[in-house]
C-alpha cells in the first residue's frame, strides 16, 4: 500500500541554520504531496503542496519539490528560526479519494 | 480558509464508559471526513473514513465496535469510543476536505484520557 517515510527526528538546529527534513514515498499512480506543521499545543496545518511531478510548494520560507525520479519531496529552508520549532509531517494522498497518509513526523527543535 | 471544529478539545473518563467527540465543518459541506488517532511522539494514524449517509469504512486493525462512527449530516460526523480503557487514552483528530482538492482542515483534536 501507499506509504510515506520520514528522517527520524528529533533534529536540532541553531538559530539561521539550514534545514533539510527528508521524506520519501510509495504509491501507485501520481499521488499529491503534503507537508503539515503541528506547532506546540495546536493542531495541524498545511504548510505547502505539490500536485504533479516537478512542483515546488512554497510558504514561509520553507520549500519543497516534487521529485517523481527519486520519489521524494524534501522539505528545506534557508535559514531556521526558534518559532519553526514543531512537528514537521509528510503526507500523500493518490487516487480519488482525501485520505492523507502521513509519515511519522520529524520534530524540529530550533535554539536561538 | 475552511474551518472544522471539534468538541470537546479534552475529556477524561473513567473505564468501562462511552465517549462521544464531535467534528463539525463550519462553512463547507464535507460528505467524507477522516478520523485520525495520535499516539504520543508518534504520527497520525488513520483511523477510518466517516461517510455521510452509508457505514464507515475502517483502516486494518482497528475494531468497528470500539470506535462508532456516526455522519448524520453533511456537517456533523460523531467519533464514539465505547466501553472505554486506558489504552484508549489519546489525541484524535478529525479532518474534512471541501473541494477534494486535498487540502484537508483538520480540527483542534481531542484529547481523551481513560482512567
Amino acid at each position: 500500500g501507499d506509504s510515506v517515510t520520514q528522517m527520524e527526528g528529533p533534529v536540532t538546529l541553531s538559530e539561521e541554520a539550514f534545514l533539510t527534513i527528508n521524506c520519501t514515498y510509495t504509491a501507485t499512480g501520481y499521488p499529491s504531496l503534503f507537508w503539515y506543521v503541528q506547532y506546540p499545543g495546536e493542531g495541524l496545518q498545511l504548510l505547502l503542496k505539490a500536485t504533479k511531478a516537478d512542483d515546488k510548494g512554497s510558504n514561509k520560507g520553507f520549500e519543497a519539490t516534487y521529485r517523481k525520479e527519486t520519489t521524494s519531496f524534501h522539505l528545506e529552508k534557508g535559514s531556521v528560526q526558534v518559532s519553526d520549532s514543531a512537528v514537521y509531517f509528510c503526507a500523500l494522498i493518490s487516487g480519488g479519494y482525501n485520505k492523507l497518509i502521513f509519515g511519522a513526523g520529524t520534530r524540529l527543535a530550533v535554539h536561538p | 480558509g475552511a474551518v472544522v471544529s471539534q468538541h470537546p478539545s479534552r475529556v477524561i473518563c473513567k473505564s468501562g464508559t462511552s465517549v462521544k467527540i464531535e467534528c463539525r465543518s463550519l462553512d463547507f459541506q464535507a460528505t467524507t471526513m477522516f478520523w485520525y488517532r495520535q499516539f504520543p511522539k508518534q504520527s497520525l494514524m488513520l483511523m477510518a473514513t466517516s461517510n455521510e449517509g452509508s457505514k464507515a469504512t475502517y483502516e486494518q486493525g482497528v475494531e468497528k465496535d470500539k470506535f462508532l462512527i456516526n455522519h448524520a449530516s453533511l456537517t456533523l460526523s460523531t467519533l464514539t469510543v465505547t466501553s472505554a480503557h486506558p489504552e484508549d487514552s489519546s489525541f484524535y483528530i478529525c479532518s474534512a476536505s471541501p473541494q477534494g482538492d486535498g487540502k484537508a482542515f483538520f480540527g483542534q483534536g481531542t484529547r481523551l484520557t481513560v482512567v
